[in-house]
């Protein structure tokens, strides 16, 4: 299965803290993307990293790749109640573009 | 900045009915995709659509499903002869090429089969 798991499947912290999410996969990638959700909403768009990048940031965002390992990490620092949702890795393998999801990480930041 | 915009944004429908998902995609992409998510579980890829063809599509893409792009800016999901377990949030999503390019999704339709 080329599925993308997430780990952990639920994070809860405190506003101000940092938050990292991983992302492990089974077989080689083109590249990996990193959404967010919000509960019943659309899927939006953090970050890209394609397999020959190391790392990525974006904002408060941090991501990386471990194509040895076949995993990623998402790391949001110094969390603001507004980054509670669901935060997915998608990871892209064929010309078509299509992505595979894990089951996500389910991060709730209290402030 | 440019949108996936999805119509409508929550359908109700018999079971046995047809229903028809719209989409208009981010105006130069050239690449176009629907997914699926049921309710507590992840995301998943139906169809992806390319030069006016299906370019790849998973298992769950049946015969009881059809995409067109009817015109230059629509991109529509057919589902005939709907069945309870449809119900799901339909997303439509877009990029501007396939491998390796950022794929943008629409904030979904809730199809609710009763």
């Amino acid at each position: 299965s080329q599925q993308g798991e997430e780990d952990p499947q639920a994070l809860s912290i405190q506003e101000g803290e940092n938050a990292t999410m991983n992302c492990s996969y089974k077989t080689s990638i083109n590249n990996l993307q990193w959404y967010r959700q919000n509960s019943g909403r659309g899927l939006v768009h953090l970050i890209l990293i394609r397999s020959n990048e190391r790392e990525k940031h974006s904002g408060r965002l941090r991501v990386t790749l471990d194509t040895s390992k076949k995993s990623s990490s998402l790391l949001i620092t110094a969390s603001r109640a507004a980054d509670t949702a669901s935060y997915f890795c998608a990871t892209g393998y064929n010309q078509g573009g299509k992505l595979i999801f894990g089951q996500g990480t389910e991060l709730s930041v209290k402030p | 900045e440019p949108e996936v915009t999805q119509t409508p944004s929550h359908q109700v429908t018999q079971m046995g009915q047809e229903v028809i998902l719209r989409c208009v995609p981010i105006s130069n992409h050239l690449y176009f995709y629907w997914y699926r998510q049921i309710l507590g579980q992840k995301v998943e890829f139906l169809v992806s659509f390319y030069n006016n063809e299906i370019s790849e599509k998973s298992e769950i893409f049946d015969d009881q499903f059809s995409v067109e792009r009817p015109d230059g800016s629509n991109f529509t999901l057919k589902i005939r002869s709907t069945k309870l377990e449809d119900s799901a949030m339909y997303f439509c999503a877009s990029s501007v090429q396939g491998q390796g390019y950022t794929i943008y999704f629409g904030e979904g339709s809730w199809l609710t089969v009763v």
